[in-house]
């Protein structure tokens, strides 16, 4: 079936510095993307989202990238900070259906 | 507070034995999602409810049930019970209907360990 993957498992970044994170999606039906954080023991957090019809939206300190020619979506995280460290998902939704996840990449800011 | 409630926190039982979670999604959110994590996992989708309706079904076991209740609450039923299915059970709402999107929040999970 088709589904959201993540190209890096895991990314570690001193604290300072610019986070990327990448997700593939390939469902060329889906039209909305999020972004979520997930704190150990905690839910995950909304952190940004962008529906098809955009190609980039910013956040605080945040920004997502959408290239729907290449079914390609990312995080870019600016001037990260040790409380950035989590499970970052990213998920795709089409029409209002149910919410597909990407296995998640673990973000360590390194002081 | 993302404004999702669910109960109980924690819960451990034996093999064999059913558990009920509960879920109270956000004050006029119509969506119910619920899904699994296990252990350094990704999100699982196990189903979804729409205003007391089955709206979509993803990788739900037939030992796995769920329900929406008329004022939206919803609860997930979980029976025979096997070790594999110790897990965090997040449920997540949203106001999302046919045609529109939006995102979903989550509560902060039942932590379910089957021993």
């Amino acid at each position: 079936g088709e589904s959201v993957g993540l190209h890096l498992p895991t990314l570690s970044v001193q604290e300072g510095d610019n986070s990327i994170i990448n997700c593939a999606y390939s469902n060329s039906a889906s039209d909305y993307f999020i972004w979520y954080k997930q704190e150990s023991g905690k839910g995950p957090q909304f952190i940004i989202d962008i529906r098809s019809n955009m190609d980039k939206r910013q956040g605080q300190r945040v920004t997502v990238l959408l290239n729907k020619t290449v079914k390609h979506l990312s995080l870019q995280i600016a001037a990260t900070q040790p409380g950035d460290s989590a499970v970052y998902f990213c998920a795709e939704n089409n029409y209002g259906q149910n919410f597909v996840f990407g296995p998640g990449t673990r973000l360590s800011v390194l002081p | 507070d993302s404004g999702v409630t669910q109960t109980p926190k924690h819960l451990i039982t034996a093999t064999g034995q059913r558990v009920t979670l509960r879920c109270s999604p956000r004050s006029g959110d119509l969506s119910v999602y619920w899904y699994q994590q296990s252990l350094d996992q990704g999100l699982q989708f196990l189903i979804q409810y729409y205003n007391g309706e089955e709206r979509a079904k993803g990788n739900i076991l037939e030992r796995f049930s769920a329900q929406q209740f008329p004022d939206l609450h919803s609860e997930l039923n979980l029976s025979s019970l096997e070790l594999g299915d110790s897990a965090l059970y997040f449920c997540a709402s949203s106001v999302v209907g046919p045609g529109s999107d939006t995102e979903a929040f989550f509560g902060q999970g039942t932590r379910l360990t089957v021993v």
